[in-house]
């Protein structure tokens, strides 16, 4: 059972350049969310989805997009990647309108902005 | 706006005593609460939920309470682990499943 898979896991990006996390999840789930983890912060909700061809902000969108195409998979997008967007990216997913059914996270991806 | 906070960044618990972690709220229409368990380079994984409507939480050796008039909820584990030794991150949820987290507290669990 692979879950709610993340890739890549670690990247390193210069100032300015573009990159696309991909999250994949295997369990037909509907809703998609990206996360970024800082220290002290807690997790924090940039952007999620509640179904394929929907997306929403979240709490800390700016400087992020994101696509859902295909319901297995949720793209986050980094158009010119600034420092202060180093951080631990966690994507999730979950069940449709069922508040006490528990999100199911990946791995994380490690991104560091020189 | 911190919704959710654990006012402890970490924990020191000796080997089969009992760990308790705390968490406070500000947002009353909160439904559900739930505390996650997170291994350093791997993604939080679900430990127990707690309904609004409930006070109390058990399975197995995690226990959750809630006290809606202070606003406060609390992760009873007993008797500690080694293996219990994680990140812990309190969230809350309102409606359509967008989860509010703490800031996660650090357990370390001494032989």
């Amino acid at each position: 059972n692979a879950g709610v898979t993340q890739t890549p896991k670690f990247r390193v990006l210069k100032t300015g350049q573009s990159m696309t996390l991909l999250c994949a999840q295997d369990m037909n789930h509907e809703y998609m969310y990206w996360y970024r983890q800082d220290p002290g912060m807690g997790l924090r909700l940039i952007h999620y989805s509640v179904g394929e061809g929907t997306t929403a902000k979240g709490e800390v969108p700016d400087g992020y997009n994101v696509s859902r195409l295909k319901k297995q998979n949720f793209l986050l997008g980094l158009e010119s990647a600034a420092p202060s967007q180093t951080s631990v990216y966690f994507c999730a997913s979950s069940t449709l309108q069922v508040p006490n059914q528990p999100q199911h996270f990946g791995d994380g991806t490690r991104l560091s902005i020189l | 706006d911190q919704q959710v906070k654990q006012n402890s960044p970490s924990l020191s618990v000796q080997e089969g005593r009992i760990s308790i972690l705390n968490c406070d709220y500000t947002n009353s229409m909160f439904d559900y609460f739930l505390w996650y368990k997170k291994y350093p380079a791997e993604g939080p994984t679900f430990l127990i939920s707690i309904s609004s409507i409930k006070d109390k939480n058990e399975d197995g050796r995690f226990t959750v309470f809630l006290n809606k008039s202070a606003k406060h909820l609390s992760l009873h584990i007993v008797p500690s682990q080694p293996g219990d030794s994680a990140v812990y991150f309190c969230a809350a949820i309102q409606g359509a499943q967008k989860l509010v987290f703490g800031q996660g507290t650090r357990l370390t669990i001494n032989p």
